[in-house]
């Protein structure tokens, strides 16, 4: 069965520097997500994306997070001068189209660090 | 604005047993659609099962139903035969009509024991 890739599993990095999260969505989905959990915490939304643009964003998604899809596989989630409290799990999820309740399928997620 | 409350924290269940896991929400949308992810320890979220709020039969997918119940917002899932490989974070999710992004609970950490 056709899975969402993220890479790193665990990414470590020093307050103020910059890190970018990696994920393969499933290949023939156009609606893809990025949420977070912070530990202990219930999974939250960050930003949707489809057809090379931004759909919806929530509040937890300001100025120091960016999204890209740089070429036909790969969807990004950029965080710039990360701070302490971005420490959690990402998760990136992809579904085959938006609304209708499609469902939403996760990768295994990546989990971020802030030194 | 949608919220979803999942209600215990914690919960165990002797393997082969029936157990059934809370989940209420608060919406003003009539039509709307209901989620239930697991998330064992290997990490992925895994989709268990879907319900469509306009639909009033209850959704089922082999050993796991739900118990949709619309006009008190709960949304109930119920797994029977319970297995050692349901050990797992539950998470009951909702989605709107309209917006596609995913409002989840806080999570159920299910227990099962041998």
């Amino acid at each position: 069965e056709p899975e969402v890739t993220q890479t790193p599993s665990h990414q470590v990095t020093q307050m103020g520097q910059e890190v970018i999260l990696r994920c393969v969505p499933i290949s023939n989905h156009l609606y893809f997500y990025w949420y977070r959990q912070i530990l202990g915490q219930k999974v939250e939304f960050l930003v949707s994306f489809y057809n090379n643009e931004i759909s919806e964003k929530s509040e937890i998604f300001d100025d120091q997070f960016s999204v890209e899809r740089p070429d036909g596989s790969n969807f990004t989630l950029k965080i710039r001068s990360t701070k302490l409290e971005d420490s959690a799990m990402y998760f990136c999820a992809s579904s085959a189209s938006g609304g209708s309740g499609q469902p939403q399928h996760f990768g295994d997620g990546t989990r971020l660090s802030i030194l | 604005a949608q919220t979803v409350t999942q209600s215990q924290p914690e919960m165990s269940v002797q393997e082969a047993e029936t157990v059934t896991l809370s989940c209420t929400y608060d919406t003003s949308e009539s039509n709307y659609y209901l989620f239930w992810y697991k998330q064992p320890p290997s990490r992925q979220m895994i989709l268990v099962i879907r319900q469509e709020a306009y639909k009033q039969q209850n959704a089922t997918e082999n050993r796991f139903s739900v118990n949709f119940q619309k006009a008190a917002k709960s949304f109930s899932l119920k797994i029977s035969d319970s297995q050692l490989g349901d050990t797992a974070m539950y998470f009951c999710a909702f989605m709107g009509s309209i917006n596609n992004d995913m409002r989840f609970g806080a999570g159920t950490r299910l227990t099962v024991k041998p």
